[in-house]
């Protein structure tokens, strides 16, 4: 059974970079066909996908936060991040992790709650 | 504002039937697979359909999709209290990024 489970710190100053982790279990990183996504949901708001990256090291990011996102991947601890530079009051919001394809995730860790505050 | 429009909110008696639309464009919808997420309150979304109309393993046969030109329709049939939840939209676009919708709150009465 797949797991996710998104790490990091829970409270970020305004200008400074927001860094998470997410962990998989269940299952390794590098196999082939599946995105590994970020995706955030601001209080009380919907969903806003943020970007992956695949097996390969392809990236996609979402071209509204592109300029200021880097998703990684660290094979050796079969874990993804995600940094995200310059953060404001707008980036509050609880992040998750997911394992997809194209445009459909099926695999979802249970999501961390970021706030930016100074 | 979402590129994908959903209706805020819908709402329906226990054991009937609920429609939730999806509308896009050519960009999104109307060339790519849609998929369906339910959000229970407080937990994360859970992948209800993908590549418009096919259920994961575990997904009851009451959910059921849809998708015609540049929209797209969750049904859910049978409904019961435990659906109460948010519900949303979600596709590629040619912007190579991936959308979802604005979310539809389904009460069931």
């Amino acid at each position: 059974q797949l797991q996710l489970q998104e790490s990091g710190s829970g409270l970020v100053k305004p200008s400074q970079t927001l860094s998470l982790t997410c962990a998989v279990s269940g299952g390794s990183i590098s196999s082939g066909g599946y995105s590994w996504s970020w995706i955030r949901q601001p209080p009380g708001k919907g969903l806003e996908w943020i970007g992956y990256i695949y097996h390969s090291g392809s990236t996609y990011y979402n071209p509204s936060l592109k300029s200021r996102v880097t998703i990684s991947v660290d094979r050796s601890k079969n874990q993804f991040s995600l940094k995200l530079s310059s953060v404001t009051a707008a980036d509050t919001a609880v992040y998750y992790c997911a394992r997809g394809t194209v445009a459909s995730f099926q695999h979802w860790g249970q999501g961390t709650l970021v706030t930016v505050s100074s | 504002q979402s590129v994908l429009t959903q209706p805020p909110s819908v709402s329906a008696a226990p054991g009937q039937k609920v429609t939730i639309s999806c509308s896009g464009s050519s960009s999104n919808i109307g060339n790519n697979y849609v998929s369906w997420y339910q959000q229970l309150p407080g937990t994360a979304p859970k992948l209800l359909i993908y590549d418009n109309n096919k259920r994961p393993s575990g997904i009851p046969d009451r959910f059921s999709g849809s998708k015609s030109g540049t929209s797209a329709t969750l049904g859910i049939t049978g409904l019961q209290t435990g659906d109460e939840a948010d519900y949303y939209c979600g596709t590629w676009d040619s912007s190579l990024s991936v959308l979802f919708g604005g979310g539809t709150k389904l009460t069931v009465l």
